[in-house]
C-alpha cells in the first residue's frame, strides 16, 4: 500500500521557472525523503528531512515538512531541462519497521 | 567508489519459468532492499535484508523470495512467472540498518519481461 501520495501527478513548466511538488502521507513518520528518477532508471536520493525539522535546503532544492498536516513539499528553483524526471517522496512509518515506502510520483517536464 | 550493480539489465522469460536477479551493494553497505516498479502500481516494496537476515517483507506472494549473502550481495527469485511480473526490479543499498537513517542508493534495475 502507498504511504505517500504526490501531487500533482504531472507538471510541465518552462526553463527558469520554479517547480513545486507536494506529498501527503498517512501515518506518523521518522523521516521523509525525496528521490528523482530519470526515464525508467534507478532512483537518486535528493534530500532527507527528519520529523523534527521543518525546512531543509540543498542547492536549488528546498523541502518543507508539516507533520501536523502530514505533508511535505519539494521546490526546485530556476528549473533546467535536465530536471525533467519523476520525483518521489518516501517515508518510513514509525510503526512499520524500517521499510521505505514510496508514493506514485510527480512527473516533471521542463522545456527550453 | 562503485555504485549498486544489478545484473542482468534486461531479461525476457516465458510464463511458468523462474528467474534469479542479482544485486551487489556499495562496498560497506549492509542493508539491501528490493522494489518492483510497474506503471500501474508504482514502486512496491518487496524485501529488506540486513546482515543476511530478512527484516521486512512486502505484500507479495510466496513466489517472490530473496536472500542476502555474507558479503552483502543479494539475490531475488521469482518462480512460476506470470505476465504481471513484468516490471523494473530495483535494488537499493544503505549504509546501516535501513534507509530511514541514511537514505538509499539505487541500482539501475533489471527490466524483466514475461511473455
Amino acid at each position: 500500500s502507498q504511504q505517500g501520495e504526490e501531487d500533482p501527478q504531472a507538471l510541465s513548466i518552462q526553463e527558469g521557472e520554479n517547480a513545486t511538488m507536494n506529498c501527503s502521507y498517512k501515518t506518523s513518520i521518522n523521516n521523509l525523503q525525496w528521490y528523482r528518477q530519470n526515464s525508467g532508471r534507478g532512483l537518486v536520493h535528493l534530500i532527507l528531512i527528519r520529523s523534527n525539522e521543518r525546512e531543509k535546503h540543498s542547492g536549488r532544492l528546498r523541502v518543507t515538512l508539516d507533520t501536523s498536516k502530514k505533508s511535505s513539499s519539494l521546490l526546485i528553483t530556476a528549473s533546467r531541462a535536465a530536471d525533467t524526471a519523476s520525483y518521489f517522496c518516501a517515508t518510513v512509518a514509525n510503526q512499520a519497521g524500517t521499510a521505505l515506502i514510496f508514493g506514485k510520483g510527480t512527473t516533471l517536464s521542463v522545456s527550453s | 567508489k562503485a555504485g549498486v550493480t544489478q545484473t542482468p539489465r534486461y531479461l525476457i522469460k516465458t510464463r511458468g519459468q523462474q528467474v534469479t536477479l542479482s544485486c551487489s551493494p556499495i562496498s560497506g553497505h549492509r542493508s539491501v532492499s528490493w522494489y518492483q516498479q510497474t506503471p500501474g502500481q508504482g514502486l512496491q516494496f518487496l524485501f529488506e535484508y540486513f546482515s543476511e537476515t530478512q527484516r521486512n517483507k512486502g505484500n507479495f506472494p510466496g513466489r517472490f523470495s530473496g536472500r542476502q549473502f555474507s558479503n552483502s550481495r543479494s539475490e531475488m527469485n521469482v518462480s512460476t512467472l506470470e505476465l504481471g511480473d513484468s516490471a523494473l526490479y530495483l535494488c537499493a543499498s544503505s549504509l546501516d540498518e535501513g534507509a530511514y537513517i541514511y537514505g538509499y542508493t539505487f541500482g539501475s534495475g533489471t527490466r524483466l519481461t514475461v511473455v
